[in-house]
């Protein structure tokens, strides 16, 4: 049973440019969230994904941008990339409703280490 | 808002050691609290969680108890081993889906 998958799992790029990321969820998942993690920190909530559509958004600007796709995997994008937008994109899977819950236990990916020059 | 504090790493201990990570959290409400654990290498994963006010979670030797008091989730082990080295990192969850997450504590265990 495949877990989360994230992919690439480093890339560089220069300030301005735009980065697209990729997250398959666990098999049998259906919500998708993705966090940044900058380097000796915790991860910070940028937002989840729920059939199709935005469920909630944490404190990023309009910049990071997301989509989720029919087969439930997801993308998130980065727009105009500044220095620090450098950082560890992890994305999360789980299942909407679990066993009587709002909202099941989240299964981490290893990341995409993103650097901005 | 809501936000979680736990101690600065890097925490080095021998074999068989007692554990402690303290957790302190702000939230109104309440919320739900998880350890997560990051091994080299890995993803996150959940080790415990507790869903209101003295439950208390428990895994693979680990323990927390939710202490809405004094606002606290502090992570235990009687006997850290080798293996238990990595990040841990406590967690709350409030309304909504998303979790916040404090800074981590690096383990490092020694033979």
């Amino acid at each position: 049973d495949a877990g989360v998958t994230q992919s690439p799992t480093h890339l560089i790029k220069t300030r301005g440019q735009q980065v697209t990321l990729r997250c398959s969820p666990k098999s049998g998942h259906d919500t998708v969230s993705w966090y940044q993690q900058a380097l000796g920190q915790g991860p910070q909530f940028i937002f989840q994904y729920y059939e199709e559509e935005e469920r909630q958004r944490g404190n990023f600007p309009d910049r990071f941008s997301g989509h989720q796709f029919p087969n439930y995997s997801s993308e998130l994008n980065v727009n105009a990339l500044l220095l620090g937008d450098s950082a560890l994109y992890l994305c999360a899977s789980s299942l909407a409703f679990d066993r009587g819950e709002v909202t099941g236990e989240l299964f981490f990916g290893e990341g995409s280490r993103l650097t901005v020059l | 808002g809501d936000s979680v504090t736990q101690m600065e790493g890097p925490v080095t201990l021998s074999e068989e050691a007692f554990l402690t990570i303290n957790c302190t959290y702000t939230a109104t409400g309440y919320p739900s609290l998880f350890w997560y654990v990051q091994y080299p290498g890995e993803g996150l994963q959940l080790l415990l969680k507790a869903t209101k006010a003295d439950d208390k979670g428990s895994n693979k030797g680990f323990e927390a108890t939710y202490r809405k008091e004094t606002t606290s989730f502090h992570l235990e082990k009687g006997s850290v081993q080798v293996s238990d080295s990595a990040v841990y990192f406590c967690a709350l969850r409030n309304s909504g889906y998303a979790l916040n997450f404090g800074k981590g504590t690096s383990l490092l265990v020694t033979p």
